[in-house]
């Protein structure tokens, strides 16, 4: 079974900018969740889509939002780059609801992001 | 509100040390553990979990035991080796869904083995 894929693995932009990734979840997997991750704050929860639906959201301004469609394939889009933006953007996906009983998620590899 | 706290890193070990990353928890109920690694250059990925207190996740020579009197969920390793090199996070999750549940995450531990 093939794992998580995302795209692009890297990318350079400029501030103002708006950028747009992309990550397929584990054939049959519901939920995909996005996580942002710096050297300084660790991974910090971006938000998560099950079923078409966001069910969780993290402390992040409204520039950063997501969608999924329906055969569980998600984007995510930054508008308004920022310097600080640039960072690791980790896709996770599961079968039912991260965090829930004992459901494990399964991750990318990651997109890195460098705001110029 | 529910957290996580894991030791600070870096750790430093000589190939064949014996290893411990300490993580505790704050959390109402009976959340279930999690351990995920991070190797270089990789995405995360589950090293061994635990749901209930007193059950026992193991994987790779890696264990960690859910103590709900100490709420901890220290990773041990008896012998490491080079390849064990990574980033270790310890992860909180729910028995079940509602108000938002959702992964509680440590910082992450780096941990560097020397040969």
């Amino acid at each position: 079974k093939a794992g998580v894929t995302q795209t692009p693995r890297y990318l350079i932009k400029t501030r103002g900018q708006q950028v747009t990734l992309s990550c397929s979840p584990i054939s049959g997997h519901r939920s995909v969740s996005w996580y942002q991750q710096t050297p300084g704050q660790g991974l910090q929860f971006l938000f998560e889509y099950f079923s078409e639906t966001q069910r969780n959201k993290g402390n992040f301004p409204g520039r950063f939002s997501g969608r999924q469609f329906s055969n569980s394939r998600s984007e995510m889009n930054v508008s308004t780059l920022e310097l600080g933006d640039s960072a690791l953007y980790l896709c996770a996906s599961s079968l039912g609801l991260a965090g829930v009983g004992s459901e494990t998620q399964y991750f990318g590899p990651g997109t890195r992001l460098l705001v110029l | 509100g529910d957290s996580v706290t894991q030791m600070e890193g870096p750790v430093t070990l000589s190939e064949e040390a014996f290893l411990t990353i300490n993580c505790t928890y704050t959390a109402t109920g009976y959340p279930s553990l999690f351990w995920y690694v991070q190797y270089p250059g990789e995405g995360l990925q589950l090293l061994l979990k635990a749901t209930k207190a007193d059950d026992k996740g193991s994987n790779k020579g890696f264990e960690a035991t859910y103590r709900k009197e100490t709420t901890s969920f220290h990773l041990e390793k008896g012998s490491v080796q080079v390849s064990d090199s990574a980033v270790y996070f310890c992860a909180l999750g729910y028995p079940n869904a509602g108000n938002n549940r959702k992964l509680i995450w440590g910082l992450g531990t780096s941990l560097a083995v020397n040969p």
